[in-house]
């Protein structure tokens, strides 16, 4: 079983659409959690780190589900600029990062 | 403050010739990674050094992989010799001291062995 496992879309959303993304992990010892977001042939950047007590960064929300182990990302008011792979992280060891095969999202004008 | 420097941005090898990645990491960061995703899979974790100490590399394919941290700054990492599935991209990313702690990447080597 995979130690991330994320649904690889495609989401195609209208801009100003409102999409939500889910992961799920398999180890309750999973220690700390992030989104991070892939452009077409670029490295990885982080979006934002999730927290138990959820977290907010403008249009985006991230949401932590220890009991269920799965993680969320919710994009209000999708830009075309949003268009890109969301990758869900997950630090299990020390320092060791678990991703999963990303989330690819399409906006659409 | 520069980010996580990659050298080669790509390569391109025949199955038989090493080649060496080298990745430079974020001033003052004591931990670096080598990550790798190869065609269609998830990115994969291949080592980690915590300064010139390799904390783990349990993600290192077989012994064709060599990584190296030496005085702990730059790293690299040879393959020798390349086969046809080492293809794919490179990954080095860099994170402070102390764990659990977001890590920045560089923007990757791009391998392809013919």
């Amino acid at each position: 079983r995979k130690e991330v496992e994320q649904d690889p879309g495609p989401f195609n959303v209208p801009e100003g659409a409102t999409v939500a993304f889910n992961c799920t992990y398999s180890n309750s010892a999973s220690q700390s959690f992030f989104w991070y977001r892939q452009d077409c042939r670029k490295e990885p950047k982080l979006l934002m780190s999730v927290y138990s007590s959820g977290n907010e960064d403008g249009r985006f929300t991230a949401q932590l589900n220890r009991a269920s182990q799965y993680i969320s990302l919710l994009i209000r008011d999708s830009k075309l600029s949003d268009s890109a792979t969301y990758l869900c992280v997950v630090n299990r060891h020390f320092n060791k990062f678990y991703f999963g095969s990303g989330t690819k999202l399409n906006v659409k004008p | 403050e520069a980010g996580v420097t990659q050298f080669p941005s790509h390569s391109v090898i025949e199955k038989g010739q090493t080649v060496t990645l080298r990745c430079d990491p974020i001033s003052g960061h004591d931990n670096l990674y080598w990550y790798r995703r190869v065609m269609g899979k998830e990115i994969k974790f291949l080592l980690h050094f915590v300064k010139e100490s390799k904390q783990d590399e349990s993600g290192m394919p077989n012994n064709r992989f060599l990584a190296e941290r030496t005085g702990g700054t730059y790293s690299t990492l040879k393959v020798q010799p390349a086969e046809l599935e080492d293809s794919g991209v490179y990954f080095c990313a860099s994170s402070h001291e102390g764990g659990w702690t977001e890590a920045f990447f560089g923007q990757g080597t791009r391998l392809t062995v013919v």
